[in-house]
């Protein structure tokens, strides 16, 4: 089925520092969303967009809704060690009751 | 609030055996139901979708299917497994379309 475009497919980095993934579809999504999976758990909400340009922060994580409604963004800051996970970003557009996901972003943060 | 309970946790079941797991939401009416299949390391893959009692999309032709007996209540089954079931199996709800959906614990089935 049709999917999203996330990169970087895996991080690996240092505490501490800031970490950026992206989104990118070929069509125009009304929402997007972002979301955090731990090993043996169920996806858990982090931040959802709703607006063209909207910039949406969650404690030490911002999103932002590309201009172009094709794009989404995702940046944390000031890494820890239990930022380690799969980040998924998913959308949807009008006339479908469908979420699109991402192929997930792996992160691997190193004390 | 609103809470999504999946069972079983964990399942090992042999190739040709039935299938049934459940997911029930609470503390909403009428929510949007989904079910999705993971495998290891990948993204999810939508399996079916419910926007009512009785109504059931299907994404994929494959050997599942999905019911919605009751208002909060979507179950997967099988008659006969295959190894290709194996996967992590999740559900979700979301209120209406365009909000965001709330996902389940999640089901590990191993095929045997």
């Amino acid at each position: 089925g049709q999917q999203l475009n996330q990169s970087p497919q895996s991080m690996f980095i240092q505490e501490g520092e800031d970490v950026s993934m992206n989104c990118t579809s070929s069509s125009i999504f009304n929402t997007w969303l972002w979301y955090k999976q731990e090993p043996g758990e169920g996806p858990v909400l982090l931040i959802a967009l709703y607006k063209a340009g909207e910039l949406t922060s969650n404690g030490r994580l911002t999103a932002q809704f590309g201009i172009t409604r094709k794009d989404s963004f995702l940046n944390i800051s000031a890494s820890i060690p239990s930022d380690v996970g799969i980040y998924f970003c998913a959308g949807t557009t009008s006339g479908t009751y469908k979420y699109i996901f991402g192929t997930g972003t792996r992160l691997k943060v190193l004390a | 609030s609103q809470t999504i309970h999946q069972w079983p946790a964990t399942l090992v079941q042999p190739v040709g055996s039935p299938l049934s797991l459940e997911c029930t939401v609470e503390g909403t009416s009428n929510p949007n139901l989904y079910w999705y299949r993971q495998a290891a390391g990948r993204g999810l893959q939508l399996l079916f979708y419910s926007v009512g009692i009785g109504q059931i999309s299907s994404e994929v032709p494959q050997n599942l299917s999905a019911s919605r007996p009751q208002d909060r209540q979507f179950i997967l089954s099988s008659k006969k497994l295959l190894l290709s079931d194996s996967g992590f199996y999740l559900c979700a709800w979301t209120d209406s379309f365009n909000q965001p959906q709330h996902f389940g614990d999640g089901t590990r089935l191993s095929i045997l």
